[in-house]
C-alpha cells in the first residue's frame, strides 16, 4: 500500500526566506507525482505535475524535483511572500496496487509565511 | 472556463441522517473522482467514474455510501446513514480522462458535520 509523508506538518518563515518542502513514498512505481495547494475552506489547485521519467518542474518562484528511484521530491518556493501562506498538499499516481490517474496524498505541510 | 461546482457548501446533519451531495465536472471531463478529506489529514480517493462507469470504489464504505454518475456528467455522493466519524470535507474532481497524464481539477468541497 502506498503511503505518502510529508516533512515539517507545519512551517512559519519570514517573508523573502527560501524554503523547501519535503515529500517521501514508499512505492517508487508511480506515473506522477503532483503538488496542490489548498486555501482554508477552498478545494484543491495543482501547482506543478512532474511525470515518472523526469526529474524536475518549474513554474514562476516554484521548483519541483522527483528522485524516484529513492521515493522523494522536494518543493522549492523562492522568495516566499505572504500570499504564499496555505497547506500544500503532495500527492502521488500509480503503485503497485493504483490505477494510473488514482492520487494518494500526503498530509500537507502548512506553511505561514509572515510580514 | 467554468470550474468544478459542488453543492451544497456546507451541511450540518444529526448521526443516522442521510445527505446528498452534487457535483458539475468541467465541460467535457470524463473521468470524475469523489474525495474525503477529514481535517488533518490528506484527501482519501472514495470513487472514480470514466464516464458513468465505475473505476475504483475500493475506498467506498459501500453499506453506507452510494455514488452514480447518470449520463456521464453531474454526479451525487449519498451517505445513509451517516456516523459521527462521516464528519469531512468532500472534495469532487474532473478530468480530461483517465491516465497520469491527464491533471485533476478540484471543486470547493462540501463541508459535512455530523453531530
Amino acid at each position: 500500500k502506498q503511503e505518502v509523508t510529508q516533512i515539517p506538518a507545519a512551517l512559519s518563515v519570514p517573508e523573502g526566506e527560501n524554503l523547501v518542502l519535503n515529500c517521501s513514498f514508499t512505492d517508487s512505481a508511480i506515473y506522477n507525482l503532483q503538488w496542490f495547494r489548498q486555501d482554508p475552506g477552498k478545494g484543491l489547485t495543482s501547482l506543478l505535475l512532474i511525470q515518472s521519467s523526469q526529474r524536475e518542474q518549474t513554474s514562476g518562484r516554484l521548483n519541483a524535483s522527483l528522485d524516484k528511484s529513492s521515493g522523494r521530491s522536494t518543493l522549492y518556493i523562492a522568495a516566499s511572500q505572504p500570499g504564499d501562506s496555505a497547506t500544500y498538499l503532495c500527492a502521488v499516481s500509480g503503485g503497485i496496487t493504483g490505477t494510473a490517474s488514482k492520487l494518494t496524498f500526503g498530509t500537507g505541510t502548512r506553511l505561514q509565511v509572515t510580514l | 472556463e467554468a470550474g468544478v461546482a459542488q453543492s451544497p457548501r456546507y451541511k450540518i446533519i444529526e448521526k443516522r441522517q442521510s445527505v446528498a451531495f452534487w457535483c458539475n465536472p468541467i465541460s467535457g471531463h470524463a473521468t470524475l473522482y469523489w474525495y474525503q478529506q477529514i481535517l488533518g489529514q490528506g484527501p482519501k480517493l472514495l470513487i472514480q467514474f470514466q464516464n458513468n462507469g465505475v473505476v475504483d470504489d475500493s475506498q467506498l464504505p459501500k453499506d453506507r455510501f452510494s455514488a452514480e454518475r447518470l449520463k456521464g456528467v453531474d454526479s451525487t455522493l449519498k451517505i445513509q446513514p451517516a456516523k459521527l466519524e462521516d464528519s469531512a470535507v468532500y472534495l469532487c474532481a474532473s478530468s480530461f480522462s483517465e491516465g497520469a497524464s491527464y491533471e485533476q481539477y478540484f471543486g470547493p468541497g462540501t463541508r459535512l458535520t455530523v453531530t
